[in-house]
C-alpha cells in the first residue's frame, strides 16, 4: 500500500551494528505498529503506538525501541543487531482497533 | 520467492475452480477477524473482514465464514484467477483486560493457482 512506506527496503548489517528501520504513512492514522514475519510464523508484534505521546511494547520487544516522531512517522531500532533478528520487517497503521494496512516491509539480513 | 512461505501449507487449485482457505482461531473472546492476502515481496494486503455477531460476509469473488462453536473462519474465492496466487492468513482481535487490542495472525496458507 502506497500509503504505507518502508526504508529501506533491504538491509544487509553486521552483528553488533545499531540500524534504523523508517515507516512513514499518509493514511492520517493515529496508530502505528512494527512487526516481524519469520518463515512459518505469523506476523508477530514489536511496539505499536497509538499517538505521538503513546509507545506500547509488544510480545517480542527485546532487543528493539521504537520512536514516534510524528503522527506520520514512526521508526523501529536495533541496539544492538543480532543474526537471530534476521527477519522481514513490516510497518502498519490503523485508524481504530480493527484493520490494519501494511507497508511493502524491509528484509534485514544481521551477519 | 517469499521465503516467508517456505514452510506454509499450499493449497493447489485449479484455475476457474473455487478455493477454500481455513483457519483455526485461538480466542473464543475474539470479536473481529480479518483475511489478508499477501503476494511475494509485499505488505499484507486486507481482503475481508466479518464480526463476530455475523456467520457469513460477501465481498467482490470472496466470502468470509464464522463458526465460533468450533472456532474456526474460513476464506472462500469463488473463479480461483491466477493473481490470487499468494499467501492468505488470517487474524483475531479481541479487547484485552487493559484496555487495549490484541491482534493474533495466523502462520499462513499459500495458495497456488494451477492454468
Amino acid at each position: 500500500d502506497a500509503d504505507v512506506t518502508q526504508t529501506p527496503r533491504n538491509r544487509i548489517t553486521k552483528t553488533g551494528k545499531r540500524i534504523m528501520l523508517e515507516c512513514s504513512q499518509t493514511k492520517g492514522h493515529d496508530r502505528m505498529y512494527w512487526y516481524r514475519q519469520d518463515p512459518g510464523l505469523g506476523l508477530r508484534l514489536i511496539y505499536y503506538s497509538f499517538d505521538v505521546k503513546d509507545i506500547n511494547k509488544g510480545e517480542i520487544s527485546d532487543g528493539y525501541s521504537v520512536s514516534r516522531q510524528a503522527q506520520a512517522k514512526f521508526s523501529l531500532s536495533l541496539e544492538s543487531a543480532i543474526p537471530n533478528q534476521t527477519a522481514l520487517y513490516f510497518c502498519a497503521t490503523s485508524r481504530d482497533q480493527e484493520t490494519q494496512y501494511f507497508g511493502p516491509g524491509t528484509r534485514l539480513l544481521v551477519l | 520467492g517469499e521465503s516467508v512461505g517456505l514452510h506454509l501449507p499450499t493449497l493447489s487449485v485449479q484455475e476457474g475452480d473455487n478455493s477454500i482457505i481455513n483457519c483455526a482461531y485461538s480466542n473464543s473472546a475474539s470479536d473481529y477477524f480479518i483475511w489478508y492476502k499477501q503476494e511475494s515481496g509485499k505488505g499484507p494486503q486486507f481482503i475481508i473482514d466479518i464480526r463476530s455477531n455475523m456467520d457469513k460476509r460477501q465481498g467482490q469473488r470472496v466470502t468470509v465464514l464464522l463458526n465460533k462453536t468450533v472456532k474456526h473462519l474460513s476464506l472462500q474465492i469463488a473463479a480461483t484467477q491466477p493473481g490470487d496466487s499468494a499467501v492468505y492468513f488470517c487474524a483475531e482481535n479481541w479487547a484485552a483486560t487493559s484496555g487495549t487490542y490484541k491482534y493474533i495472525f495466523g502462520t499462513g496458507t499459500r495458495l497456488k493457482v494451477l492454468a
